[in-house]
């Protein structure tokens, strides 16, 4: 089953511009993650947010959740060309378990 | 710390091969998770483990595949025999406080069955 659905599936920006990347799902949850994932690489987590919470921050990251909206973005202000990867937001299932949305590619072109 | 550690990091077999995956957790994890990653797919759940034990395998596509964690520190993924369609990167995750908390993944093993 997939909880998280990411949009868009690919974006494109120029270095120096923010970059959002939204992430709906659909049954209620406890939290939600946020991972990145380098070409050829495993995923890196990169912010976890609760249900209770609205927006977190983590260096040039901010995530925002809207529990009413089943709803999640991430910023990335700045972006470099290191940001150059894929994003996936995950959502807590029963049982200890996550579910990945199929991600959003990010380009940052110099 | 080493971070999740798995081997072999490229495999290519034959198809009706066995193909058996490793992996490393890091020390005091309790939690063990093994994904499948496809273009298709996405990023699948298979198996995860709390303590050694197998909590929920559900996500196992058939009985040619099987895992086990024999100690805290090894894991296993066995497909006997291996088809074309097993064709994926599989990683391993794991995590000290629970599937639903962060997840510390190693670098994949990239499976080809030709």
């Amino acid at each position: 089953s997939q909880q998280g659905e990411e949009d868009p599936q690919a974006l494109s920006i120029q270095e120096g511009e923010n970059a959002t990347m939204n992430c709906s799902y659909k049954t209620s949850i406890n939290n939600l993650q946020w991972y990145r994932q380098n070409s050829g690489r495993g995923l890196v987590h990169l912010i976890l947010i609760r249900s209770n919470e609205r927006e977190k921050h983590s260096g040039r990251l901010r995530v925002t959740l809207d529990t009413s909206k089943k709803s999640s973005s991430l910023l990335i202000t700045a972006s470099r060309a290191a940001d150059t990867a894929s994003y996936f937001c995950a959502t807590d299932e029963r049982d200890d378990k996550i579910i990945f949305g199929k991600g959003t590619r990010l380009h940052i072109l110099p | 710390d080493a971070g999740v550690i798995q081997s072999p990091r490229h495999e290519v077999t034959e198809m009706g091969q066995e193909v058996t995956l490793r992996c490393k957790p890091i020390s005091g994890h309790d939690y063990l998770f093994w994904y499948r990653q496809t273009m298709m797919r996405g990023l699948e759940l298979l198996i995860y483990f709390n303590n050694n034990v197998p909590i929920d395998d559900s996500g196992m596509p058939e009985d040619r595949f099987s895992a086990k964690m024999p100690n805290a520190s090894f894991s296993t993924l066995k497909i006997q025999p291996s088809e074309p369609r097993d064709s994926a990167v599989y990683f391993c995750a794991s995590s000290s406080q629970g599937g639903d908390y962060e997840q510390y993944f190693g670098p994949g093993t990239r499976l080809t069955v030709t």
